[in-house]
């Protein structure tokens, strides 16, 4: 399994930014991908999930509610985190990660800077 | 929620190191324990509570059901200097971490 992310940069206060998380390798047993992100110097924050299957549907954090959505290209097996009205506690590095013990794999993180 | 203890320890070469963790309500056995280093992802090393992962050195173990869960590392290591995260999946898919555990060299 590989999980590569991308999309990130800098961005003001208010805009938006679009992640993907390019995946190979998956198990089709696996139930879904998360976003977790981590501000610098601080620790894990869990952003959001999406199920491959109708299951699990859509989850997310509180801090991102309304304002964050994922999604998925199921021909591309890309996952993406389309993030508006972003805000300065949004800055972190953004990893897409799969967990499904004893499996467990992470992307190497993108960085996102919400800065004017 | 996870409250992690102690935030940072500092510790020698061939010391042993526990860390704790505990959840605001019960979760069984659903936990996990993570080691990141600068720059890099997490790494899982135990998960259900006590498993530990394929390739994790023996000298890593952890213990705990219910609220109160433990990490412990039986003699440290040079490589072993990281942080340390658990994870609840109880209530998966919405997962959460505790604060970390920064266990820098004495």
């Amino acid at each position: 399994v590989q999980l590569v992310e991308s999309g990130g940069g800098v961005v003001p206060p208010g805009g938006s930014l679009r992640l993907s998380c390019a995946a190979s390798g998956i198990s089709f047993s696996f139930l879904g991908m998360h976003w977790v992100r981590q501000a610098p110097g601080r620790g894990l924050e869990w952003v959001s999930f999406m199920g491959f299957d109708g299951s699990y549907g859509e989850h997310y954090a509180d801090a991102v509610r309304g304002r964050f959505t994922v999604s998925r290209d199921k021909s591309t097996n890309t996952l993406y985190l389309e993030m508006s009205g972003l805000k300065p506690d949004d800055t972190a590095v953004y990893y897409c990660a799969i967990f499904a013990a004893p499996e467990d794999h992470w992307g190497q993180g993108v960085l996102v800077t919400v800065s004017s | 929620q996870l409250t992690q203890s102690p935030s940072s320890l500092s510790a020698s070469v061939g010391d042993r190191v526990t860390v704790t963790c505990r959840a605001s309500q019960g979760i069984v056995g659903a936990l996990a324990w993570y080691q990141q280093k600068p720059g890099k992802p997490p790494k899982l090393l135990i998960y259900d509570a006590s498993t530990l992962q394929s390739g994790v050195p023996s000298r890593f173990g952890g213990s705990g059901s219910g609220t109160d869960f433990t990490l412990t590392i039986t003699s440290l290591q040079p490589e072993d200097f990281a942080t340390y995260f658990c994870q609840q999946f109880h209530s998966y898919p919405e997962v959460t971490f505790g604060g970390g555990t920064k266990v820098e060299i004495k």
